[in-house]
């Protein structure tokens, strides 16, 4: 089990394009969570999806941002028309279901120039 | 709605001294709870959850249900300890669960 698995590691975009960011959960893992990282700043929650569904999004900013887990395929955050305050480490974790441990992936840092 | 503090944001001690990181939650429901760490440069990893009451790395943790606390705490600090803490809960939306993380507190133990 190779655990979770992010890519990018590292990201770089300038102001106004796309960034794609993905997250292959653990074998058998259907709950994901996206999570961002600023600088000085602990991990704040973005979503959280299940197999094809958002459950919660309530850290999602309104605008540019989208989320997405397929039936098939790893997990996708999406940003459109990147800013630079988007420059962040965007941590992915899944979990196998209710009150079980949650296994982190090594992150994508995003930086907009 | 589930929130977890962390009101240290940095907290430093020397080696041998004991330390003692501060969490509180607010759930309305039955939480689990949990510690990650994050040392430099590596991905978050789990220390401990309150469920299975067992120290790791010489870290413990206790659930206080009347304070509503889950403090990490360890007796003698060594040099490795230095990290990123995080104290977590799981706990229920409706049907459906969110891990749910304090902004964290940087442990930094000096020689």
């Amino acid at each position: 089990n190779a655990g979770v698995m992010q890519n990018p590691r590292h990201l770089v975009r300038r102001r106004g394009q796309e960034a794609r960011l993905r997250c292959s959960p653990m074998k058998g893992h259907s709950h994901v969570y996206w999570y961002r990282q600023l600088p000085e700043e602990g991990l704040k929650f973005m979503v959280y999806l299940q197999k094809e569904n958002i459950i919660d999004e309530s850290g999602m900013p309104k605008e540019r941002f989208s989320a997405e887990f397929p039936k098939e395929g790893p997990s996708i955050l999406r940003i459109q028309q990147v800013v630079r305050g988007d420059s962040a480490a965007y941590f992915c974790a899944s979990s196998s279901g209710r009150n079980t441990e949650a296994f982190f992936g090594q992150g994508t840092r995003l930086t907009v120039v | 709605a589930q929130r977890v503090t962390q009101p240290e944001k940095l907290l430093s001690v020397f080696k041998g001294a004991p330390v003692e990181l501060k969490c509180n939650y607010s759930y309305s429901g039955s939480p689990e709870l949990f510690w990650y760490v994050q040392y430099s440069r590596q991905r978050l990893q789990l220390l401990l959850r309150h469920i299975s009451r067992e120290s790791i790395k010489g870290f413990t943790a206790d659930l206080n249900k009347g304070e509503t606390s889950f403090h990490l705490k360890k007796p003698f600090a060594q040099e490795e300890d230095s990290a990123m803490y995080y104290c977590a809960l799981y706990g229920s939306g409706g049907s459906n669960y969110k891990l749910t993380f304090g902004k964290g507190t940087l442990l930094t133990v000096n020689p």
